[in-house]
C-alpha cells in the first residue's frame, strides 16, 4: 500500500520558473525527508523536517512540513537546469516499526 | 571515504538460480536497509536491520532473505529468483534506527531475471 502520494509525477519547466512539489499522506510521520536522485545513482538527502509546521530553506529550495505531520511540500524558486532530477519524499515511522515509506517521486526537467 | 558499496552493479540471471547481492558500509551505522525501485512505484523497502542480528520486514519482503551477522554487512539473498524480481536494488545505511537520520545509499544493483 502506497502511503505517500507525490504530485505532480512529471514536471517540465523553463529555467527561471518557480515550482512546487507535494507529498501527501493520511498517516502521521515522525519526520519527513526529501531526497534527490540523478540517473545511475542512489538518492541523496536534501533535508529532514521533524516538527509540524516547520519550514526549512536550502538556497532556492523551501521545504515545509504540515502542521499535522501528514504532508509536506518542496518549493523551488527560479529553477535551474542543475535542479533536474527525481525528487522523492520519505516518511519515517518510529512507533512499533522503523520503516521508511517513500513517495512515488516527481521527475523534474528544467530546460535552459 | 564514507560510503555504501554494493556488488555486483549489474546482474543477469535465470529463474530459480540463487543469488546474493552484497552491501557494506564503513560508517559504523546501526540501521541498514534494502529497497527496490520500479517505474511508477518509487522506492519500496524490502527489509531493514536496526543492528547486528536484528532484522525486520519492510513492505515487500516476499522472495527475499537478509542477514546481519556483522555491523558493516547486510547481504540480500534471493533463494529462487523470479522475473517479477527484476528491478533496481539499493542498499542504504543510517547512523541510527531512531529516525530522521540521513540515509546513505549505495550506487544500486540492476538485476534482470529471465
Amino acid at each position: 500500500t502506497q502511503l505517500l502520494e507525490q504530485s505532480p509525477q512529471f514536471l517540465s519547466i523553463q529555467e527561471g520558473e518557480n515550482l512546487t512539489v507535494y507529498c501527501n499522506s493520511s498517516s502521521v510521520f515522525s519526520s519527513l525527508q526529501w531526497y534527490r536522485q540523478e540517473p545511475g545513482e542512489g538518492p541523496v538527502l536534501l533535508v529532514t523536517v521533524v516538527t509540524g509546521g516547520e519550514v526549512k530553506k536550502l538556497k532556492r529550495l523551501t521545504f515545509q512540513f504540515g502542521d499535522a505531520r501528514k504532508d509536506s511540500s518542496l518549493h523551488i524558486t527560479a529553477a535551474q537546469p542543475g535542479d533536474t532530477g527525481l525528487y522523492l519524499c520519505a516518511g519515517v515511522r518510529t512507533s512499533g516499526t522503523y520503516k521508511y515509506i517513500f513517495g512515488t517521486g516527481t521527475r523534474l526537467k528544467v530546460l535552459a | 571515504e564514507a560510503q555504501v558499496t554494493q556488488n555486483p552493479r549489474y546482474l543477469i540471471t535465470v529463474t530459480g538460480k540463487k543469488l546474493t547481492v552484497t552491501c557494506s558500509q564503513n560508517m559504523n551505522h546501526e540501521y541498514m536497509s534494502w529497497y527496490r525501485q520500479d517505474p511508477g512505484l518509487g522506492l519500496r523497502q524490502i527489509y531493514y536491520s536496526m543492528n547486528v542480528e536484528v532484522t525486520d520486514k519492510g513492505d515487500v519482503p516476499e522472495g527475499y532473505k537478509v542477514s546481519r551477522k556483522e555491523k558493516r554487512n547486510f547481504p540480500l539473498i534471493l533463494e529462487s529468483p523470479s522475473p517479477n524480481q527484476t528491478s533496481l536494488y539499493f542498499c542504504a545505511s543510517s547512523l541510527s534506527w531512531a529516525g530522521g537520520y540521513e540515509q546513505y545509499f549505495g550506487p544500486g544493483t540492476r538485476l534482470t531475471v529471465t
